[in-house]
């Protein structure tokens, strides 16, 4: 069993939908819990970060950890087609020398 | 400001070639990485660079070899490559070099090796 397992889509909705991507992972240890968006050609850049369990709201962008069953999900509200792009979830332990866990990313297209 | 700066955007280089990539920070952060990334794949992390000192060596070939001159550059020259080599080489950021620390990326390099 994969760390984190990421459904790889794609995924295809249309402009205005509520999209949902999910990630689960088998590391109980892991307390810090991220979505970078990368668009094509580009380096990954951090679109939401979380502590351990809870909910986080940004704009259109809420991320949601539940430690207890192994899942972070991001959900998008008002989808746009810029919002097009592969989504990677990434999530670490603490301490020193802890390297980030990515998930495989998930290709999102926003139909006009 | 947080952006992280790399050149070359594009490369192309033979297999005999020696070349270097560069990655430039002015944040302040006190980590710096080098990642590999495929297409269609998550980044692989290559290196870490904690406090200008190499802390991870993700066992990678010696035909890549990392040097971090100061707390704000990052080279890493390569030098007799393998086609398989080609992809898209991120350099990213932190604050520290500790758990739950946010990554800042460049956008990267894209590599192609003949």
């Amino acid at each position: 069993q994969k760390e984190v397992e990421q459904d790889p889509g794609p995924l295809s909705v249309p402009e205005g939908a509520i999209v949902s991507l999910n990630c689960t992972y088998s590391n109980s240890a892991f307390q810090y819990f991220m979505w970078y968006r990368q668009y094509s050609r580009k380096g990954p850049e951090l679109l939401m970060y979380t502590y351990s369990s809870g909910n986080k709201e940004d704009g259109r962008f809420t991320a949601q950890v539940d430690k207890s069953s192994k899942y972070i999900s991001l959900f998008i509200r008002d989808s746009q087609p810029s919002d097009s792009a592969t989504y990677l979830c990434a999530m670490s332990v603490t301490g020193a020398n802890s390297k980030l866990t990515f998930g495989k990313g998930i290709t999102l297209s926003v139909r006009p | 400001d947080t952006e992280v700066t790399q050149t070359p955007k594009h490369l192309v280089m033979g297999m005999t070639n020696k070349k270097s990539l560069k990655c430039e920070q002015h944040m302040g952060h006190r980590a710096m990485y080098w990642y590999k990334q495929k297409a269609k794949k998550p980044p692989e992390l290559m290196f870490v660079y904690s406090y200008e000192k190499l802390s991870i060596n993700e066992s990678v070939p010696s035909r890549f070899s990392p040097e971090c001159p100061n707390s704000s550059l990052l080279n890493l020259h390569l030098h007799a490559l393998q086609p398989e080599d080609s992809a898209l080489y991120l350099c990213a950021s932190s604050h520290e070099d500790a758990g739950g620390e946010k990554l800042f990326f460049g956008s990267g390099t894209q590599l192609s090796v003949l």
